[in-house]
């Protein structure tokens, strides 16, 4: 399986403190994505890291990329309870002109006001 | 506003009935995706297609589910016959290859089979 891999599984932060999530994949990849769920609702498209960049800004989002490590995290600086919800990463796959992507298993993101 | 638009929003039936999901993708987008959300099993990808065309239909059980674009702004996802394992929810979503492969996702079909 191309699934990614999140961690934590869920995390608990207050209002106004750093998340940090971390995601894990197994192979080569295009670019690496991030996406928010909200409760009973589809996935968004937060920012998207070419696996050329190593670190990607987007207001008070923050990803870093290590394909070395075949590794990526995302980093929401001074939360706010509406940030809560869960993050999946998402990866393109291997296979040359293939257009679907692989979703970890996401972090559930719990920011208490 | 630009979006993805699945109906119906939530579908209850019996075992053994029919399920028809459908999905309107973003105009001009021509790769669509069909995914189904459980606790269990997480997001998990049942089909794609682009430019109408399946690529890649592997994650989708062929013995009851079915997927297809009658034209570029439908897609329908079928369940014949129902099952209460059936019960998720199905997520559509569209993109444009040429856009790193974002994905555009509709709101979801919440589908409880009793």
């Amino acid at each position: 399986s191309q699934q990614g891999e999140e961690d934590p599984q869920a995390l608990s932060i207050q209002e106004g403190e750093n998340a940090t999530m971390n995601c894990s994949y197994k192979t080569s990849i295009n670019n690496l994505q991030w996406y928010r769920q909200n409760s009973g609702r589809g996935l968004v498209h937060l920012i998207l890291i070419r696996s050329n960049e190593r670190e990607k800004h987007s207001g008070r989002l923050r990803v870093t990329l290590d394909t070395s490590k075949k590794s990526s995290s995302l980093l929401i600086t001074a939360s706010r309870a509406a940030d809560t919800a869960s993050y999946f990463c998402a990866h393109t796959g291997d296979q040359t002109g293939a257009n679907n992507l692989f979703f970890g298993t996401g972090t559930r993101l719990t920011v208490i006001p | 506003d630009a979006r993805v638009t699945q109906t119906p929003r939530h579908k209850v039936t019996e075992m053994g009935q029919e399920v028809t999901m459908r999905c309107q993708p973003i105009l001009g987008h021509n790769t669509v995706f069909w995914y189904r959300q459980t606790m269990m099993q997480g997001l998990e990808l049942l089909a794609y297609f682009r430019n109408r065309a399946p690529l890649d239909d592997s994650g989708m059980p062929k013995d009851r589910f079915s997927a297809e674009m009658p034209d570029a702004t439908l897609a329908t996802l079928k369940i014949q016959p129902s099952e209460p394992r059936d019960s998720a929810v199905y997520f559509c979503a569209s993109g444009l290859p040429g856009q790193g492969n974002i994905q555009y996702f509709g709101a979801g079909t919440r589908l409880s089979v009793l």
